[in-house]
């Protein structure tokens, strides 16, 4: 059964650093990954998806990385905004279009 | 509308209650899903319909009994839950791809549902 981690749970900031949020999976047969950011209460927004093929994905400030035969991906967010505070989740897509997720890292980004 | 949109927003109900959460989504997708969030737990895949037949039941209680009229439409009907069923009910749609890859699935605003 495949499972992710997210690690740290919960990250708290100055504006403008730049940080990294982890994510682990245990079985490396997957199809793609995907990043999500959620806002409390609201549903979930797609940052960025990386196919199992692709090393990696940018959109604006956020880098993604995937390194599928050690089961990591990297959320990297440069100059950090009080605007990206929110829970960041990552999820994995295996066979059966069955999408499975981590625990999410809380960002607080701090003016 | 655009995107994937999910009602009603909040749902408050007794455990005698039958109700009826509903999914539309409006991007050509042939592939939708139920995922349930509870809180301090990751969100968890309940029912994923391909071309509208359903292909995973993630071992989710009778309870909770799920429809799919359509490509664009999902539903999922409620009876007799408990309490902690009372969760934020997360729907999502996407193309289904079987073998070459996966496809990128996008989710709707999400059921905030109380079962007192």
């Amino acid at each position: 059964k495949q499972e992710v981690t997210q690690i740290p749970a919960a990250l708290s900031v100055p504006e403008g650093e730049n940080l990294v949020l982890n994510c682990s999976f245990t079985d490396s047969a997957i199809y793609n990954l995907q990043w999500f950011r959620q806002d409390p209460g609201k549903g979930l927004t797609s940052l960025l998806l990386i196919q199992s093929s692709q090393r990696e994905q940018t959109s604006g400030r956020l880098n993604a990385s995937l390194d599928k035969s050690s089961g990591r991906s990297t959320l990297y967010i440069a100059a950090s905004q009080p605007g990206d505070s929110a829970t960041y989740l990552c999820a994995v897509l295996g066979a059966g279009n069955m999408l499975t997720f981590g625990g999410g890292t809380r960002l607080m980004v701090k003016p | 509308e655009t995107g994937v949109t999910q009602t009603p927003r909040h749902l408050v109900m007794g455990m005698t209650n039958k109700k009826s959460l509903k999914c539309e989504q409006h991007l050509g997708h042939n592939a939708m899903y139920w995922y349930k969030q509870s809180a301090k737990k990751p969100l968890e895949l309940m029912f994923v319909y391909n071309f509208k037949e359903q292909t995973e039941n993630n071992s989710v209680p009778s309870r909770f009994s799920p429809e799919c009229p359509n490509s664009s439409h999902l539903f999922l009907h409620l009876h007799t839950l408990q309490p902690e069923d009372s969760a934020l009910y997360l729907c999502a749609s996407s193309h289904f791809q079987s073998t070459s890859g996966g496809a990128e699935q996008f989710f709707g605003p999400g059921t905030r549902l109380t079962v007192l």
